[in-house]
């Protein structure tokens, strides 16, 4: 079975600091691995995402994560934080093309607070 | 381009009562699955219609069903409601249903008194 574990629920950061959240994975394939961020009281808007290929991936605002196999992780980072990147972070794994269907399965989600 | 929609936005129910929450998939999108998130955790996978069919559930009991219609949206029906149904409904759609990535909407908010 797939699980995914994010081990800080909080992270406060300084405008303009780096950040890096944290993800670990547990699969037996190879996966397909997502960043999530979440808003209060909204959708989740997909960050970036793995399926294959080079192991750094970049996505939308500023982001990038790096899949490293032989760790089970997939840490999302950015160098400069602004405040409106305060919201909630999920990191997600998929089947992927296995047969496995669509199913998504999260972690807790990691709550980012950034002061000014 | 209209992203995934979801009505309604906010629901208040009783115990014992029946509950639809729809969803309306990106365009172009084939694949709808259903997600609940409750307080302070992460999103839990409920199911996966695709051709009208359910193709994948997760550890959900009976009491929750869906359909697809032929235009791809899709219902999520939750029978004999718990308190412990109250949280935020999400629905994701994907062009696909093998691993594709999902878009989410904005999600349903229910609450169970």
């Amino acid at each position: 079975a797939q699980s995914v574990t994010q081990p800080d629920i909080h992270i406060t950061v300084s405008e303009g600091a780096s950040l890096e959240l944290r993800c670990n994975y547990s699969y037996g394939a190879t996966p397909y691995l997502f960043w999530y961020v979440q808003s209060p009281g909204q959708g989740l808007q997909l960050l970036l995402k793995y399926f294959s290929g080079d192991t750094l991936v970049q996505g939308i605002k500023g982001f990038e994560a790096e899949f490293k196999r032989s760790q089970s992780s997939f840490n999302l980072r950015k160098p400069s934080v602004h405040w409106s990147d305060a919201a909630e972070y999920f990191c997600a794994v998929g089947a992927g093309l296995t047969g496995g269907g669509n199913k998504l399965t999260f972690g807790t989600g990691t709550q980012l607070k950034v002061e000014l | 381009d209209a992203g995934v929609t979801q009505s309604p936005t906010h629901l208040i129910k009783t115990r014992g009562q029946q509950v639809t929450l729809r969803c309306s998939p990106k365009s172009g999108h084939d694949t709808v699955s259903w997600y609940q998130q409750a307080l302070g955790q992460g999103p839990q996978f409920i199911f996966q219609y695709y051709e009208e069919e359910e193709r994948q559930r997760g550890n959900f009991p009976d009491r929750f069903s869906g359909h697809q219609f032929p235009n791809y949206s899709s219902e999520l029906n939750v029978n004999a409601l718990l308190l412990g149904d109250s949280a935020l409904y999400l629905c994701a759609s994907s062009l696909g249903h093998q691993g594709e990535t999902q878009y989410f909407g904005p999600g349903t908010r229910l609450l169970v008194l």
